[in-house]
């Protein structure tokens, strides 16, 4: 079955930069979503089609795919804004959804 | 506005079939391209995909828990609904349904979920 790795977490200091990297396999050929999960909550879409990004969702987020890896940015990172973030894509070999490992970002 | 609400027990015996529901509003399923899907999570663990289901009752199961997962839909309530057979402790988790459109690849409004435990 078709898997995403993320990093489990990443560390990031009020006002600067956080890096997401969601890989998988051939992920160049698929288009690539991002959610964000804030605890006890529901997820949130945040960048659709690679790096699109839903009406509501801030300038902050932004979204890339370089080969088999995607990055989702998140820049300015507000103090308290420690969430989860999922990328997930379809398996069209499968006709199935896959999300990815998950990554916990945290504000130092 | 699109909302979703998902209702159902929070405890479950082992070996008992899961009911859950998914009462929808601000869109409707006999609408062409409407579409609504279920997530789940396990505590502390990452999203997992479940089923989903079209305003033509086109449905998809995930591959791994298709022979256990069933998905209706009833119009006439606004509401789908989620049988999952046989249900295991590992099944404990909380289960949400999203909004989806037929032609993209994402769900863009999710319910808030609701938590199941299954345990004897």
């Amino acid at each position: 079955s078709y898997v995403l790795i993320q990093p489990p977490s990443v560390s990031v200091a009020p006002g600067k930069t956080a890096r997401i990297t969601c890989g998988g396999y051939n992920l160049g050929s698929k288009s690539v979503h991002w959610y964000q999960q804030k605890p006890g909550q529901a997820p949130v879409l945040v960048i659709y089609d690679d790096s699109d990004r839903p009406s509501g969702i801030p300038e902050r987020f932004s979204a890339s795919k370089s080969g088999s890896t995607a990055t989702l940015t998140i820049s300015r990172v507000e103090a308290g804004g420690e969430a989860d973030y999922y990328c997930q894509v379809w398996d069209s070999s499968s006709d199935h959804y896959v999300f990815g490992t998950g990554t916990t970002v945290t504000v130092l | 506005q699109i909302t979703l609400k998902e209702s159902g027990p929070t405890l479950v015996k082992p070996t008992q079939t899961l009911t859950l529901t998914c009462t929808i509003s601000g869109f409707s399923l006999r609408t062409s391209g409407e579409g609504v899907g279920w997530i789940r999570q396990p505590p502390g663990k990452a999203l997992e995909w479940l089923a989903l289901i079209y305003w033509d009752d086109d449905k998809r199961y995930s591959p791994s828990l298709k022979s256990r997962l069933t998905i209706t839909k009833d119009m006439s309530k606004n509401q789908v609904v989620l049988t999952m057979a046989n249900v295991d402790p590992v099944d404990t988790a909380t289960y949400f349904c999203a909004h989806k459109r037929f032609g993209v690849y994402y769900v863009d409004v999710w319910g808030k979920g609701t938590t199941v435990t299954v345990s004897s």
